[in-house]
């Protein structure tokens, strides 16, 4: 059930560098969402881009959307090593209600 | 708002056993989402509900699996009889609707030996 593909699958990166996540996905969407996993942890929601809109920001975070490659991705500036996390991308097909779950950057921020 | 309430947080049982899982969204949302997560098979959709009513149960692994929401605050995961491989996370979130965001509980994690 899962639409989304992210990659890479894991990211490694230093404090303060960017961290950059794709998300790739099949159908025709009304909006694509990314959300936030720390271990052991339920999911956080990070970010909401409309088929309509192309980029969006919010604080660290910039997100784009490209509907003509089916694409995403996720920018985190000035990383923290708080930013240590699993990341997902999640879609809402058009006409639905329903969230599907891509697979998950899991990205690591070292100190 | 206390965000959306799961319990237990953890359940152990032993294979056979019912399990129920329980959720409370937040008050006014009116979409419940049932979501189980693995390492295998990620994050899937089990079930969802719109004012109560299920609108797709599709995810649904088999008979063994059923979910009720008899109001607005709260809603039930049941699975009768558990077996080892229904061991996961699961996690409820709910919405007001499809243009914003989720808000997921903490998750129950299962463990069926």
């Amino acid at each position: 059930s899962q639409q989304g593909e992210e990659d890479p699958q894991a990211l490694s990166i230093q404090e303060g560098e960017n961290a950059t996540m794709n998300c790739s996905y099949k159908t025709s969407i009304n909006n694509l969402q990314w959300y936030r996993q720390n271990s052991g942890r339920g999911l956080v929601h990070l970010i909401l881009i409309r088929s309509n809109e192309r980029e969006k920001h919010s604080g660290r975070l910039r997100v784009t959307l490209d509907t003509s490659k089916k694409s995403s991705s996720l920018l985190i500036t000035a990383s923290r090593a708080a930013d240590t996390a699993s990341y997902f991308c999640a879609t809402v097909e058009t006409g639905a209600n329903n969230l599907f779950f891509g697979t998950g950057t899991r990205l690591t921020v070292i100190p | 708002d206390a965000g959306v309430i799961q319990s237990p947080r953890h359940e152990v049982t032993e294979m056979g056993q019912e399990v129920t899982l329980r959720c409370k969204p937040i008050s006014g949302h009116n979409s419940l989402f049932w979501y189980r997560q693995t390492m295998m098979r990620g994050l899937e959709l089990l079930i969802y509900f719109n004012n109560n009513v299920p609108i797709d149960d599709s995810g649904m692994p088999e008979d063994r699996f059923s979910a009720k929401m008899p109001n607005a605050s709260f809603s039930t995961l049941k699975i009768q009889p558990s077996e080892p491989r229904d061991s996961a996370v699961y996690f409820c979130a709910s919405s007001t609707d499809s243009s914003y965001g989720y808000t997921f509980g903490s998750g129950t994690r299962l463990t069926v030996v």
